[in-house]
């Protein structure tokens, strides 16, 4: 069974940092490009970043471009996204989501998503 | 960035309703289109791929159409279950970008 298990959210005050993991399993990580999606109270999802199979190329929105990293641990089977610099408008739910196989955009599987607030 | 529009915002209808909603993109993403489904509290969960490619395990009376710019989710028999907000989200060109997003409500 595909499981895809984020965490790492929380409250952090703005200009702080944040590092989100998502692990992965029931399937082979090494062989699947994946992303980061959020998604604010109330709006719909947002598309946050991308990385490969391979770990190149990489993509970002351009509201987090500059200041999240993503990056993947095949030996961890693992998904990271690095946030700094947060600000308030970053509030929200946190989904790491699989991308269909061969079809780099379409998400098949989602995790349960981690919340982070960004608030003093 | 490429925009997408949905239509209506909020759907009320009851069971058995054939509903349709509709996304437009503001330029041509061929049939590069997928549509989710989203419960409160849950995550999002594809239905649609390629426009109109069936997930596997989605129910057959779900259906999409369109090419370019404008495209249509059906229900062909609306089911207790399918009352959700649905979400159209194009990934032809990065950065994806979904649509805004549309509630199917009890009537």
């Amino acid at each position: 069974e595909v499981q895809l298990v984020e965490s790492g959210g929380g409250l952090v005050q703005p200009g702080g940092s944040l590092r989100l993991s998502c692990a992965a399993s029931g399937f082979t990580f090494s062989s699947y490009e994946m992303n980061w999606v959020r998604q604010a109270p109330g709006r719909g999802p947002e598309w946050v970043s991308f990385i490969s199979s391979s770990g190149s190329p990489i993509y970002y929105a351009d509201s987090v471009k500059g200041r999240f990293t993503i990056s993947r641990d095949g030996a961890n089977n693992s998904l990271y996204l690095q946030m700094s610099s947060l600000r308030a408008e970053d509030t929200a739910v946190y989904y790491c989501a699989r991308d269909k196989l061969g079809l780099r955009g379409a998400n098949d599987y989602w995790g349960q998503g981690t919340l982070v607030t960004v608030s003093s | 960035d490429i925009q997408m529009t949905q239509s209506p915002s909020t759907l009320s209808a009851s069971v058995g309703d054939r509903v349709t909603i509709t996304c437009r993109a503001s330029q041509s993403i061929r049939s590069w289109l997928a549509w989710y489904q989203q419960k409160p509290g849950k995550a999002p969960k594809l239905l649609i791929y390629e426009a109109s490619s069936l997930e596997s395990g989605v129910p057959s009376r779900f259906s999409g159409s369109g090419s370019g710019t404008e495209f249509t989710l059906t229900i062909s028999s609306l089911q207790p279950d399918d009352f959700a907000t649905y979400y159209c989200q194009q990934y032809n060109s990065y950065s994806w970008t979904f649509g805004q997003g549309t509630k199917v409500e009890i009537k």
